[in-house]
């Protein structure tokens, strides 16, 4: 199954900042998803990003807020933008590989 | 639409079995099962397709009734290691790719 290095693996954010996670995968997928996991909680799809188009948002997230890259087929980032306590909570970055998803270790993040 | 997962938590003693649920109010293509341990990435466990099938892995099986959009994930003779929080994940369309997940079962295992 693929591998996922995601990094950071958590910080702590100042209110109004924003802060880029970044996840690179062992082989090249078509799909990469990122998740958001508030404290005990389910995963909510933020976006799906695809190698050479604009992610697809779900419904409640916005581009100017999540902004997302895909330059290859590798990689990806997501930016939580102007940040606020409400933002805090562990983002996470999954592809699929056939019927098998993996996801990556997580970023926990806190906005204070 | 979130697919609703039941119970919300389970405590068992060791090698007593479980079972959990999830259903949906959508037609599925798909229903994959993950399990995540706390502080931990969610891991996969098995996939089932729309067709009826039921499948194993090692002494974690699952079934998926197409017709009633239901998944059931069964464990039988639990084991300590089995303890985590399991969620379905559901996906609509074939090829679609991304999944909406249930809100999760806490399952705890006590020797």
């Amino acid at each position: 199954s693929a591998v996922i290095s995601q990094k950071p693996s958590r910080d702590i954010c100042q209110r109004g900042t924003s802060l880029t996670i970044q996840c690179q995968v062992d082989s090249q997928v078509t799909m990469m998803f990122w998740y958001r996991q508030q404290p005990g909680q389910s995963l909510t799809l933020i976006a799906t990003a695809n190698q050479g188009s604009e992610a697809t948002y779900e419904s409640g997230f916005v581009i100017d807020k999540f902004p997302i890259s895909r330059p290859n087929l590798t990689f990806s980032t997501l930016t939580v933008s102007n940040m606020s306590p409400e933002d805090s909570s562990i983002y996470l970055c999954s592809v699929r590989e056939g019927n098998r998803g993996t996801f990556g270790s997580g970023t926990r993040l806190t906005v204070v | 639409q979130q697919p609703v997962q039941s119970p919300q938590a389970v405590i068992l003693r060791e090698g007593e079995d479980a079972v959990i649920n999830c259903s949906s109010s959508k037609a599925l293509y798909s229903v994959h099962w993950y399990r995540q341990k706390h502080g931990e990435a969610p891991i996969f466990l098995m996939i089932l397709l729309k067709g009826g099938e039921q499948k194993g892995h090692d002494k974690i099986s699952a079934s998926f009734n197409e017709k009633k959009q239901q998944s059931s994930l069964y464990l039988t003779a639990s084991q300590l290691s089995y303890s985590g929080t399991y969620f379905c994940g559901t996906e609509l369309i074939q090829g679609a790719q991304k999944l909406v997940f249930g809100q999760g079962t806490r399952l705890t295992i006590n020797p």
